[in-house]
């Protein structure tokens, strides 16, 4: 079992819906979340990082923690076709090594 | 500007060639990565340097060869590859430590493609 799972996808939505992107992970000692977002032959770019279980809210998206369940997700409100990319999860230990999912691709149809 | 910047971001050589990737970053972290991403395949990571140190090697074939001068800078020298070594290669730094939990910043990555 990978230590992080995500739904490759492709996920296509229409624009303006919301879209949900998930990763769960299986190491309880995951204390810090981050998503990363990837566009076509570009280096992955930070989106959110969260500490511990809760919400973060920056503008369109919102990361979200359940620590409980071993589940992170990351929501993006009225998407746009600018949004469509790789996500990309990935989460540290105590030892701040780094562990990442293979990456979710959204597309977002105009 | 991402704050960490690679040079070249595209490189196309053969298989006896010898060529660098070069890495610098401006944000004051104190590791530095490099990671290849394979197409449809997750990052994988290669080397760490933390303060100038390498702290890990995963299981990387010799004709990869880090090389980390100073704090800024890293370099990723590369000799005899294999066509497999095709992929694009991204460095990353970032602050290790409580208050950032180990946030990595990628830089733009360098494509290679290998003949």
């Amino acid at each position: 079992q990978k230590e992080v799972e995500q739904d490759p996808g492709p996920l296509s939505v229409p624009e303006g819906a919301i879209v949900s992107l998930n990763c769960t992970y299986s190491n309880s000692a995951f204390q810090y979340f981050m998503w990363y977002r990837q566009y076509s032959r570009k280096g992955p770019e930070l989106l959110m990082y969260t500490y511990s279980s809760g919400n973060k809210e920056d503008g369109r998206f919102t990361a979200q923690v359940d620590k409980s369940s071993k589940y992170i997700s990351l929501f993006i409100r009225d998407s746009q076709p600018s949004d469509s990319a790789t996500y990309l999860c990935a989460m540290t230990d105590s030892n701040y090594q780094l562990i990442w999912g293979a990456g979710t691709k959204l597309i977002i149809k105009p | 500007e991402t704050g960490v910047t690679q040079t070249p971001r595209h490189l196309v050589m053969g298989m006896t060639n010898k060529k660098s990737l070069k890495c610098e970053q401006h944000l004051g972290h104190n590791a530095m990565y490099w990671y290849k991403q394979s197409a449809k395949k997750p990052l994988e990571l290669m080397f760490v340097y933390n303060f100038k140190e390498q702290t890990e090697n995963n299981s990387v074939p010799s004709r990869f060869s880090p090389e980390c001068p100073n704090s800024s800078h890293l370099f990723l020298h590369l000799h005899t590859l294999q066509p497999e070594d095709s992929a694009l290669y991204l460095c990353a730094s970032s602050q290790v430590g409580r208050d950032s939990g180990n946030t990595i910043y990628f830089g733009e990555g360098s494509w290679l493609t290998v003949v």
